[in-house]
């Protein structure tokens, strides 16, 4: 069954540096997505892209943050300077015509 | 008033039992409906994708949406073990690439 991958599963970094948090969707899907969840937290939407530019952002999605498409399978996403607050699991999700959005295991970022 | 409401539990039932979860709304334009499973430190598993108000059934579980009242449920029968887990709702106002607004999960443990 396809599936959607994430890559590190944990990332620990210090405060101020920059990460790459790394995704394959499933292949014939069109949207994708990235999400956080803070520890004890909800689930909560930080992009959207599709057609190669984003789609929807949050505000949560500073100027700190950005998604790339670098070839045809994976999708990225970059935090340029992290911050203690930016530690969370981070889920990519993916989505064909219709909005069944199917995710990731996450990949957990620790800063320090 | 948040937009989406859950029950945090803890909701601790036996095995067997019938399961009710729940979830209210304030945004009417949501019409898409989804229940995702998610084991502690694991990305959300998708469990029903529903549309609109009305019921969907798959094996054991039973998804029902009122709109008319922004109270969605999802039903769990003959409930096992392994269904213990945290169970959020989220929803969505469009059928493409939109994000979803997650509810913050009910954590449900299932005793032998």
């Amino acid at each position: 069954e396809p599936e959607v991958t994430q890559t590190p599963s944990h990332q620990v970094t210090q405060m101020g540096q920059e990460v790459i948090l790394r995704c394959v969707p499933i292949s014939n899907h069109l949207y994708f997505y990235w999400y956080r969840q803070i520890l004890g937290q909800k689930v909560e939407f930080l992009v959207s892209f599709y057609n190669n530019e984003i789609s929807e952002k949050s505000e949560i999605f500073d100027d700190q943050f950005s998604v790339e498409r670098p070839d045809g399978s994976n999708f990225t996403l970059k935090i340029r300077s992290t911050k203690l607050e930016d530690s969370a699991m981070y889920f990519c999700a993916s989505s064909g015509p219709y909005n069944e959005q199917f995710f990731g295991p996450g990949t957990r970022l620790t800063v320090l | 008033q948040k937009e989406v409401e859950q029950d945090p539990g803890p909701l601790s039932v036996p095995e067997g039992a019938i399961v009710s979860l729940n979830c209210t709304y304030s945004n009417s334009a949501f019409q898409y409906f989804m229940w995702y499973r998610q084991y502690s430190r694991k990305g959300p598993e998708l469990l029903m994708y529903t549309y609109s108000s009305g019921n969907k059934e798959d094996g054991r579980f039973t998804a029902q949406v009122d709109k008319s009242s922004k109270y969605i449920s999802l039903f769990i029968r003959d409930s096992q073990p392994s269904d213990s887990a945290t169970y959020l709702c989220a929803m969505s106002a469009n059928n493409y690439g939109q994000n979803f607004v997650f509810g913050p999960g009910t954590r449900l443990s299932v005793l032998p």
